[in-house]
């Protein structure tokens, strides 16, 4: 079985400065992981994907994630927030694991990301 | 201008009621899924379809039914008994539910269903 924690429901930056966004899982086997955004009352986006390529995977809009085997985490990150970041963004784990062979995404709770002037 | 779309938008529903969301994609994509979203929670699994006229139960089936006779719609109908249907429901889909974990789901923009 597989889960994700995200460590921080809410996190609040000013405009320009980096943002960190934390992810942490757990799975029985070798997982694909993602990050998706979602702007209020909107579908999730795909921003980035790590696939079991290179470990630092680089996304939409300016972001990029570094999967880490040893520390379980997958951590998205942005060099400068602009006010247009501000949304939820969810990290999920995929396993091959559905009945007929689908492959299963599990959803972190979400981190809410606010940006200020 | 590709992609998938669901209707309605907002969807206000009397207790007892049974109401049916629509999903429909032309992306041309095998495998399609239904998600229910609850505030300060995940998204979880309710259907999933991985080709026409076959699909599957998932996390939290209960209280709703799906049927998938087009590849390019799957509609999910939520019954009466299930006992709290104010959600946010969410559709995806993705080019190959067999393709492997890589396959990437992509999402429809949502129908907000409230029981009054």
């Amino acid at each position: 079985a597989q889960s994700v924690t995200q460590l921080d429901s809410h996190v609040s930056v000013s405009e320009g400065t980096p943002v960190l966004l934390r992810c942490n899982y757990s799975s029985s086997y070798s997982p694909s992981l993602f990050w998706y955004v979602q702007h209020p009352n909107k579908g999730l986006q795909l921003l980035l994907k790590y696939t079991s390529a290179a470990t630092l995977v680089k996304g939409i809009n300016g972001f990029e994630a570094e999967f880490k085997k040893s520390e379980t985490s997958f951590h998205l990150t942005k060099p400068s927030a602009h006010m247009s970041d501000a949304a939820e963004y969810f990290c999920v784990v995929s396993t091959w694991e559905l009945t007929g062979g689908g492959n299963k995404l599990t959803f972190g709770t979400g981190t809410q990301l606010k940006v200020e002037l | 201008d590709g992609g998938i779309t669901q209707s309605p938008k907002y969807l206000f529903r009397k207790e007892g009621q049974n109401v049916t969301l629509s999903c429909e994609q032309n992306l041309n994509h095998d495998a399609m899924y239904w998600y229910r979203q609850d505030p300060g929670q995940g998204l979880r699994l309710i259907y999933y379809s991985q080709i026409v006229n076959d699909f599957q139960k998932g996390d939290i089936a209960e209280g709703y039914s799906v049927s998938r006779e087009k590849k390019e719609s799957f509609p999910l109908t939520v019954t009466s008994a299930q006992k709290n249907p104010t959600a946010f429901y969410l559709c995806a889909s993705s080019i190959n539910g067999r393709g492997g974990k890589t396959d990437t789901q992509y999402f429809g923009p949502g129908t907000r269903l409230t029981v009054l």
